[in-house]
């Protein structure tokens, strides 16, 4: 079965640090993974999506992935975070189900960004 | 564009009531799908909706239901309410087709005392 797996419940960076998010995903086939982003008291909001026409996939806000198959990874990145990155991060994947595509989300990365 | 429109964004129950939760997608959007938060199991997938048949089922007990008007506007119901259905209930609207990203709300949060 595909799913996701995001290591980190929370991370915490200073304010224009490297942010790195990680997300590692099990497949038997070609997966399509999402990163969707949630503030306080908000749904989620999609951030990118690898759908296997790039591997270095750019976003909204300045986040970027890069999808490595040799390492069955999504990892999410942004050179320098700021305070209004602070949020819960989520991976995903597309699953089949009945035939149709539905999404799986990882358990969430809670982000902290300090002054 | 108005995005995706959830009311009510909370309510409070009491156990063994019934509620129902509203969702209007984005214009344009035939398929709808809810999801359960909750912080210990996290995001979990109830139903989808498209075209005013569901299309898709999680492993949810029979008292979690739903539906699907002509509009493609779509309601959630959870009838004999335990407290472990405490959570905040999103839906999503995409076009349905193959892969396409969901469009979140911003979720109703029902609390079952």
């Amino acid at each position: 079965a595909q799913s996701v797996t995001q290591l980190g419940s929370h991370v915490s960076v200073s304010e224009g640090a490297l942010v790195l998010l990680r997300c590692n995903y099990s497949s038997s086939v070609p997966p399509y993974l999402f990163w969707y982003v949630q503030y306080p008291n908000q749904g989620l909001q999609l951030l990118l999506k690898y759908t296997s026409a790039a591997t270095l996939v750019k976003g909204i806000n300045g986040f970027e992935a890069e999808f490595k198959k040799s390492e069955t990874s999504f990892h999410l990145t942004k050179p320098s975070a700021h305070m209004s990155d602070a949020a819960e991060y989520f991976c995903a994947v597309s699953v089949m189900n009945s035939g149709y595509s539905t999404l799986t989300f990882g358990k969430g990365t809670m982000l902290l960004v300090s002054p | 564009k108005a995005g995706v429109t959830q009311t009510p964004r909370y309510l409070i129950k009491t156990r063994g009531q019934q509620v129902t939760l509203s969702c209007s997608p984005i214009s344009g959007h035939r398929s709808v799908s809810w999801y359960q938060q909750t912080p210990g199991q996290g995001l979990q997938f109830l139903f989808e909706y498209f075209s005013e048949t569901q299309r898709n089922k999680g492993n949810f007990p029979g008292r979690f239901s739903g539906r699907q008007f002509s509009n493609s506007r779509s309601e959630m119901n959870v009838s004999t309410l335990e407290l472990g259905d405490s959570a905040l209930y999103l839906c999503a609207s995409s076009l349905g087709e193959f892969n396409s990203p969901l469009h979140f709300g911003n979720g109703t949060r029902l609390t079952v005392t």
